[in-house]
């Protein structure tokens, strides 16, 4: 099982919808999760921290199931500006970080 | 904002030869980190960096590979003897201790190096 898996996508979505990308982890002693977000050629930038209780920063939503080693992002009322890829990252041990695929979103006008 | 910045922008090396990638980390962070990229795939992990040494680091960062941080304000990975398959683009990133040395603060990344071997 590969140490972070997430959605293959792409997911082509209008302006205004909601969109639920899921992220999952092999090592159960994973400590910090996050999710970016990338821009063809350029590099990872934060999009938001994941927290054990969940947590929200404007129209986007993490979740975090350390149970079922799960985590999704919500993006409510998708701008054509979140058209990018969204990269689940996990922190595996004390400083070695493992990025999944990432989930490619377009969304069209 | 503070940036992480590294350089040269875009690298072309014959094979064979050493390079040296430079990254100079936002300045009161602690904790750095390269990784690489090649065309079209995931971004891997190759090495972090504490306190002058090495913390944890890759399967891809083998004895080819090295990173110091000479200066204090500079930190550097050096290929030894270049490989077609090293070319991708690589990505120097840094983060600050967080409360009480907490390792959960989130990296900051540069906009990296495109390494291209011929």
């Amino acid at each position: 099982r590969k140490e972070v898996e997430q959605d293959p996508g792409p997911f082509n979505v209008p302006e205004g919808a909601t969109v639920a990308f899921n992220c999952t982890y092999s090592n159960s002693a994973s400590q910090s999760f996050f999710w970016y977000r990338q821009d063809c050629r350029k590099e990872p930038k934060l999009l938001m921290s994941v927290y054990s209780s969940g947590n929200e920063d404007g129209r986007f939503t993490a979740q975090l199931n350390r149970a079922s080693q799960y985590i999704s992002l919500l993006i409510r009322d998708s701008k054509l500006s979140d058209s990018a890829t969204y990269l689940c990252v996990v922190k595996t041990s004390y400083d070695k970080v493992i990025f999944g695929p990432g989930t490619s979103l377009s969304v069209i006008p | 904002e503070p940036e992480v910045t590294q350089t040269p922008s875009h690298q072309v090396t014959q094979m064979g030869q050493e390079v040296i990638l430079r990254c100079v980390p936002i300045s009161n962070h602690l904790y750095f980190y390269w990784y690489r990229q090649i065309l079209g795939q995931k971004v891997e992990f190759l090495v972090s960096f504490y306190n002058n040494e090495i913390s944890e680091k890759s399967e891809i960062f083998d004895d080819q590979f090295s990173v110091e941080r000479p200066d204090g304000s500079n930190f550097t990975l050096k290929i030894r003897s270049t490989k077609l398959e090293d070319s991708a683009m690589y990505f120097c990133a840094s983060r600050d201790g967080g409360e009480n040395g907490v390792p959960n603060q989130p990296q900051h990344f540069g906009d990296g190096t495109r390494l291209s071997i011929l």
